[in-house]
């Protein structure tokens, strides 16, 4: 079975520190590669996505970094606030999405 | 723009009862997927479906079927249900243009089956 394996499970930061979580795939067919957050008692929301043939995409505070040959990408969280507290989760696939087990993120103030 | 819409909210139900979802996709998509997220994991795709026909189908038993309406809404159905079917119900709506990937998750429906 095709898997995305998301590391760490969980992760905690202060105030202003970066996070970073990390993504393995599997299928090198697919090119196209969202991540979610998601807010407890709430659906995933899109945050942010990429396609391999670009190395990094930065909206906002949130970056993902795409390494094609390790078939691995990253979501970096510059100057994160505790608002940004949730679980996230990568992901891959076109119609048919393919998620990480997500990591939950604490930002402590 | 109104985001995608789920309901119920909530729901009860007991072992072998069968239950109903509803979604209705952001205004202009036409692809609406199906997914289930058991407490603490990732969600796992159940169904695909644009215009009207199913496009997609997860690794789910034939007790869940799901179908989409004219007006691009869709329905998903449980038969039989176990204990293990608990989750929270996510549906997620898509242009599905050659374009465009993006999904747009509902805020789901969570299911209690007892």
């Amino acid at each position: 079975q095709q898997q995305v394996k998301q590391s760490p499970q969980s992760l905690i930061v202060q105030k202003g520190g970066i996070p970073i979580i990390n993504c393995a795939y599997e299928n090198t067919a697919f090119d196209y590669f969202p991540w979610y957050q998601q807010f407890p008692g709430k659906g995933p929301a899109l945050l942010i996505a990429i396609r391999p043939d670009v190395s990094e995409k930065k909206e906002g505070r949130f970056t993902i970094s795409f390494n094609k040959s390790a078939k691995q990408f990253s979501l970096h969280i510059m100057d994160s606030q505790p608002g940004d507290s949730a679980t996230y989760f990568c992901a891959e696939g076109y119609n048919k999405l393919i998620f990480g087990a997500g990591t939950r993120l604490a930002v402590h103030p | 723009d109104a985001g995608v819409t789920q309901s119920p909210t909530h729901l009860i139900k007991t072992r072998g009862q069968h239950v109903t979802l509803r979604c209705s996709p952001i205004s202009g998509h036409k692809s609406v997927s199906w997914y289930q997220q058991v407490l603490g994991q990732g969600p796992q795709f159940i169904f695909q479906y644009y215009e009207k026909e199913e496009r997609g189908r997860g690794n789910f038993p034939d007790r869940f079927s799901a179908r989409q309406f004219p007006n691009y809404s869709s329905e998903l159905n449980v038969n039989a249900l176990l204990l293990g079917d608990s989750a929270l119900y996510l549906c997620a709506s898509s242009r599905r243009d050659v374009s465009s990937y993006e999904q747009y998750f509902g805020p789901g429906t969570r299911l209690t089956v007892t």
